[in-house]
């Protein structure tokens, strides 16, 4: 089965500084991998996906992520934070239609 | 831009009560899900339903819960008997061919 490993339960960024949020899959053969945010009491929103296509994808609010099969990551970044962006993050992994998420990651954005 | 929708937003209910999460999948998806979020947890799967059967069930997924799409748009959980360890945020997601769920906003029920 697919798991999804989201290192660093919390992370605080001054506003401004980059974001970086690291998430490492399990699987021989790369699924489909995606980012979801959630803010407080509403539901999860895609933030960006990648399918096998260019291995560096944007998504929306900035955020970019990078699949480097080698080292089975899929890491999400934004060069600036902004304080809209604290929120949770979800690393989550696709096969057969089955979606797997990571524990999360709980960003705050310190003024 | 379509999109999956639930209800209830909010449900509260007294232990060992039915309770029935309903959700409209994006009307041209093939395959549904429901996952659960307890607080401060991460998002958990549930079942996943395809071609009107469960196509895969977690663990969590026991002879309490159940799942229908009795109309061909409403795509239904039911739990039997609530207990308070049911209490969570529980979200429907659709999908095609592509991989990519598309959620709803979550229900939230509280077992008290």
């Amino acid at each position: 089965a697919q798991s999804v490993t989201q290192l660093g339960s919390h992370v605080s960024v001054s506003e401004g500084a980059l974001v970086l949020l690291r998430c490492n899959y399990s699987s021989s053969v790369p699924p489909y991998l995606f980012w979801y945010v959630q803010y407080p009491n509403q539901g999860l929103q895609l933030l960006l996906k990648y399918t096998s296509a260019a291995t560096l994808v944007k998504g929306i609010n900035g955020f970019e992520a990078e699949f480097k099969k080698s080292e089975t990551s899929f890491h999400l970044t934004k060069p600036s934070a902004h304080m809209s962006d604290a929120a949770e993050y979800f690393c989550a992994a696709s096969n057969d239609y089955k979606l797997s998420f990571g524990a999360g990651t709980t960003v705050t954005v310190r003024a | 831009e379509p999109e999956v929708t639930q209800t209830p937003s909010h449900q509260v209910t007294q232990m060992g009560q039915e309770v029935i999460l309903r959700c409209v999948p994006i009307s041209n998806h093939l395959y549904f899900y429901w996952y659960r979020q307890i607080l401060g947890q991460k998002v958990e799967f549930l079942v996943s339903f395809y071609n009107n059967e469960i196509s895969e069930k977690s663990e969590i997924f026991d002879d309490q819960f159940s799942v229908e799409r009795p109309d061909g748009s409403n795509f239904t959980l039911k739990i039997r008997s609530t207990k308070l360890e049911d209490s969570a945020m529980y979200f429907c997601a659709s999908t095609t061919v592509t991989g990519e769920l598309f959620f709803g906003e979550g229900s939230r029920l509280t077992v008290l």
